[in-house]
């Protein structure tokens, strides 16, 4: 049963475009997650979120920002987006504070940057 | 390069058959490891999480760590072709408390042949 939504499934548009990617979990977890699959599978995160306030940034390019409106929403917008932005985006949340909490995932949004 | 790689990168079996995974982290830190499993056109899903050296058996799957080598696997006794989907090692260093992100493996791309 989905309990992480995430819009659109997928998204084609052209390079230098913005794009913008909708989250939302039902599961009254306190941290949200964006994870970039890249055409090779493999999984890398860029950002989380807990309490509006980012604790983990990982090296991605500045055009990417997270925006996060309460603890059950995480946005992830692009501006300005290059071929290499081509990738499945995925949503995740857990808790923070829950001991070994397990992150659950949306089913992702398809990019492609032509 | 990967701080947790994965082999083999792909495995056939037949169904009701045993299927191995091996996982190897290279960052000491990383003492949790999960497993998780994405089936084609869906986010990941946690199948399992081990955190103490031995064994741990969830049903068909058993996970085995030893974190002297930080070598984790993972064993599918009586495949079923359900099972056939992409299988990720995941790492983090406080087992999900605090919020920390998840390292992933370069994941097994599992095919269960009736």
């Amino acid at each position: 049963e989905t309990a992480v939504f995430q819009t659109p499934n997928y998204h084609v548009t052209q390079v230098g475009n913005e794009v913008s990617f909708n989250c939302k979990q039902t599961l009254g977890h306190d941290t949200m997650y964006w994870y970039k699959q890249d055409s090779k599978k493999l999984l890398k995160i860029m950002f989380s979120y807990n309490n509006k306030q980012l604790i983990v940034n990982e090296t991605v390019p500045r055009r990417f920002s997270p925006q996060s409106s309460d603890k059950a929403h995480l946005n992830l917008r692009i501006k300005s987006v290059e071929p290499e932005d081509s990738a499945v985006y995925l949503c995740a949340s857990s808790y923070r504070d829950f001991n070994y909490a397990e992150q659950f995932f949306g089913p992702g949004t398809r990019l492609t940057v032509l | 390069q990967q701080k947790v790689q994965q082999s083999p990168e792909s495995l056939s079996v037949p169904e009701g058959g045993m299927a191995s995974l091996n996982c190897t982290s290279s960052d000491r830190n990383f003492q949790y490891f999960w497993w998780y499993r994405q089936h084609s056109g869906e986010g990941p899903k946690a199948l399992m999480s081990i955190f103490s050296d031995g064994d741990k058996k969830e049903g068909r799957f058993t996970a085995h760590l030893n974190k002297a080598s930080l070598h984790v696997s993972l064993h599918i006794r009586d495949s079923q072709p359900s099972d056939s989907a992409l299988y990720f090692c995941a790492a983090s260093e406080q087992g999900g408390q605090g919020g920390r992100a998840l390292i992933f493996g370069t994941g097994t791309t599992v095919s269960v042949s009736p």
